[in-house]
């Protein structure tokens, strides 16, 4: 079966430090991966996602980045966090346009 | 531009009852729609899909009704329990897109 994870857990940085976050999928080939944020008490707003190694489409305009280095993982980065970069953080797999499967979450407070 | 929403942030049933949660489209192009489960600090959960030419579709415990004339999609829980307390989202994918949309989420909450 398939499974996604996403570490950290939880992140607490400070403004103007570096964001690396990662995730990777087991059990499947060539999916397609995204990356979500998720501010209290609000819905998903998609960041980016891919359909392959180097493919990345950007979704908001921000200061984070995207990248696929491996067919099966996928990580968020940022060179200097901001105070709204706050919430948390989903990565999600599809092995078609249908339905997507979330990661556990990533929960980052920039202080 | 398009959006999907929900008629109610907040819902509570006693445990037992039959919980009905709604949402709104208004992407007529839409043509997947998706229903989430997301429990406090954890990642969405799916829960039942259903695509555009079907109207109603079951699985355990959950039925999901499209109402396409009306952009309407909603998700009946059956013998709600303690355990379905969680934000429910649907989403939905616009025709060719290869994004979801989703709305804002309802609030479960199961009272004793």
């Amino acid at each position: 079966s398939q499974t996604i994870h996403q570490w950290p857990a939880t992140l607490v940085q400070p403004v103007g430090s570096p964001l690396s976050l990662e995730c990777t999928v087991e059990g499947t080939s060539n999916p397609n991966l995204y990356w979500y944020r998720q501010a209290a008490g609000r819905g998903l707003q998609l960041l980016f996602y891919s359909v392959g190694i180097g493919q990345i489409s950007s979704e908001v305009p921000q200061n984070l980045s995207a990248s696929r280095p491996q067919d099966r993982q996928f990580i968020l980065s940022s060179k200097k966090l901001l105070l709204s970069d706050s919430g948390f953080y989903l990565c999600a797999w599809s092995a078609s346009l249908d339905t997507q499967y979330f990661g556990p979450g990533t929960r980052l407070t920039v202080l | 531009g398009e959006s999907v929403g929900l008629h109610l942030p907040t819902l509570s049933v006693q445990e037992g009852d039959n919980s009905i949660i709604n949402c709104a489209y208004s992407n007529s192009a839409s043509d997947y729609f998706i229903w989430y489960k997301q429990e406090s600090g954890k990642g969405p959960q799916f829960i039942i899909d259903i695509r555009s030419n079907m109207d109603k579709r079951q699985g355990q415990r959950v039925t999901v009704l499209l109402n396409k004339t009306v952009k309407h999609l909603s998700l009946q829980i059956a013998a709600t329990q303690p355990g379905d307390s969680a934000v429910y989202f649907c989403a939905e994918r616009g025709g060719s897109a290869r994004q979801l949309t989703f709305g804002s989420g309802t609030q479960l909450t199961v009272l004793p």
